[in-house]
């Protein structure tokens, strides 16, 4: 069975500094990792995602995540932080194999809080 | 381009009503989701739509919930009747393909409040 952990409710970083929100997954089979960000009231917005190759991958906004096989991790970083950035992050996970219907798992949810 | 649109943006019904929520895709997506998201949890899949064929809908409480997506464009999500538990954000999502590695874009949900 396919299931996302994110083990912090919270994160709080001050404005300018480097953020990191974490995520470990668990598949069967290979995994395409998502991250998504809600602000409130809104839908999900697509950040970036893992299908395969290079281990870190770019996405919008500054964003970036790497996947880590060994660890079953997928942090999403940024080097600067910026007030705006304050939201809710989700990761998620499918399951690539084509037998697989395509469902997105997804974590819990992360509140970054990037203060001034 | 055009996101996916979704109606109401908010409702309050009584327990025991039925309600209904409309999602229009992104033009050209063959693969419709419907998504529940209580306060405080990542969304979960309802029912997922290829076209107008439904493709998973494990997590559908079949005996209170029903969609349909006729034309393989619109869709409708109906509840009836309504309990308390059912009180959550209801996120359509759209995306190019099913089972491959294309992202899923959200409209910006219905929030549904039973009292």
């Amino acid at each position: 069975a396919q299931s996302v952990a994110q083990p912090e409710d919270q994160v709080n970083v001050a404005e300018g500094n480097p953020l990191t929100v974490k995520c470990t997954y668990s598949v069967s089979g290979n995994p395409y990792l998502f991250w998504y960000v809600q602000y409130p009231n809104r839908g999900l917005q697509f950040l970036l995602k893992y299908i395969t190759g290079d281990n870190l991958v770019k996405g919008s906004y500054g964003f970036e995540a790497e996947f880590n096989k060994s660890q079953t991790s997928f942090h999403l970083k940024k080097p600067s932080a910026l007030v705006s950035d304050s939201a809710l992050y989700f990761c998620a996970v499918r399951d690539a194999r084509p037998s697989n219907t395509g469902k997105l798992i997804f974590g819990q949810g992360t509140t970054l809080q990037v203060k001034p | 381009e055009a996101g996916v649109a979704q109606s109401p943006r908010y409702k309050i019904i009584e327990k025991r009503q039925s309600v209904a929520f409309w999602c229009n895709p992104i033009s050209g997506h063959a693969t419709l989701y419907w998504y529940q998201q209580i306060l405080g949890q990542g969304p979960k899949l309802l029912i997922q739509f290829q076209n107008n064929g439904v493709v998973d809908d494990s997590q559908l409480p079949k005996d209170r919930f029903s969609a349909e997506r006729l034309k393989g464009v619109d869709s409708t999500l109906k509840i009836q009747p309504a309990k308390l538990e059912d009180s959550a954000v209801y996120l359509c999502a759209s995306s190019l393909g099913g089972a491959g590695n294309q992202p899923q874009h959200f409209g910006d949900g219905t929030r549904l409040s039973i009292l």
